[in-house]
């Protein structure tokens, strides 16, 4: 089983819909949940870290179930911006060193 | 607008010759990494340097070489690299605190390599 695994897609949405991504992880003892965006040939950004209450930032929430070890990734009124690879990422510890392991990401199309 | 910053954005160069990347952040982050990452596929984690010590080496082939000159500055020098290695080279820095808190990478805009 893969450490952390996403529907790669593509999800082709139209400009306003609401669209959800869930991500789900192997290691029960990882501690901090990340979702990053990434636009072609760029860097990957950090979209949102994820809490275990879950938060909010304007149109994106991002939920965490440890006891079924998912992560969800929320976006409402989708923008032709928002067009990216979503990246779900998860935090190991490791020999005392953190270390940040990738999901294969899941690819948002939102069109007009 | 990124704070973390690598030089050169793209590099070519043969299987003889030797190159250097170059990453600077400017965050106080005491932890630094460099990722490679081939085209559509995550990033993959390469080395970890934790205050100025290199903490995680991932098996990477000794033509990869990192060095970490201060806790602002992250090297790679590379040797006898093969074409297989074109990738982006993602350099990221976090602040390394204990108990998994504030553990947020942040990365710079990459160095896009390709090994003729």
């Amino acid at each position: 089983r893969k450490e952390v695994e996403q529907d790669p897609g593509p999800f082709n949405v139209p400009e306003g819909a609401t669209v959800a991504f869930n991500c789900t992880y192997s290691n029960s003892a990882s501690q901090s949940f990340f979702w990053y965006r990434q636009d072609c040939r760029k860097e990957p950004k950090l979209l949102m870290s994820v809490y275990s209450s879950g938060n909010e930032d304007g149109r994106f929430t991002a939920q965490l179930n440890r006891a079924s070890q998912y992560i969800s990734l929320l976006i409402r009124d989708s923008k032709l911006s928002d067009s990216a690879t979503y990246l779900c990422v998860v935090n190991i510890m490791n020999t005392g060193f953190q270390k940040l392991v990738f999901g294969t990401g899941t690819r948002l199309l939102v069109s007009p | 607008d990124t704070e973390v910053t690598q030089t050169p954005k793209h590099l070519v160069m043969g299987m003889t010759n030797k190159k250097s990347l170059k990453c600077e952040q400017h965050m106080g982050h005491r932890a630094m990494y460099w990722y490679k990452q081939k085209a559509k596929k995550p990033p993959e984690l390469m080395f970890v340097y934790s205050y100025e010590k290199l903490s995680i080496n991932e098996s990477v082939p000794s033509r990869f070489s990192p060095e970490c000159p201060n806790s602002s500055l992250l090297n790679l020098h590379l040797h006898a690299l093969q074409p297989e290695d074109s990738a982006l080279y993602l350099c990221a820095s976090s602040q390394d605190r204990e108990g998994g808190a504030y553990n947020e990478q942040f990365f710079g805009p990459g160095t896009r390599l390709t090994v003729l």
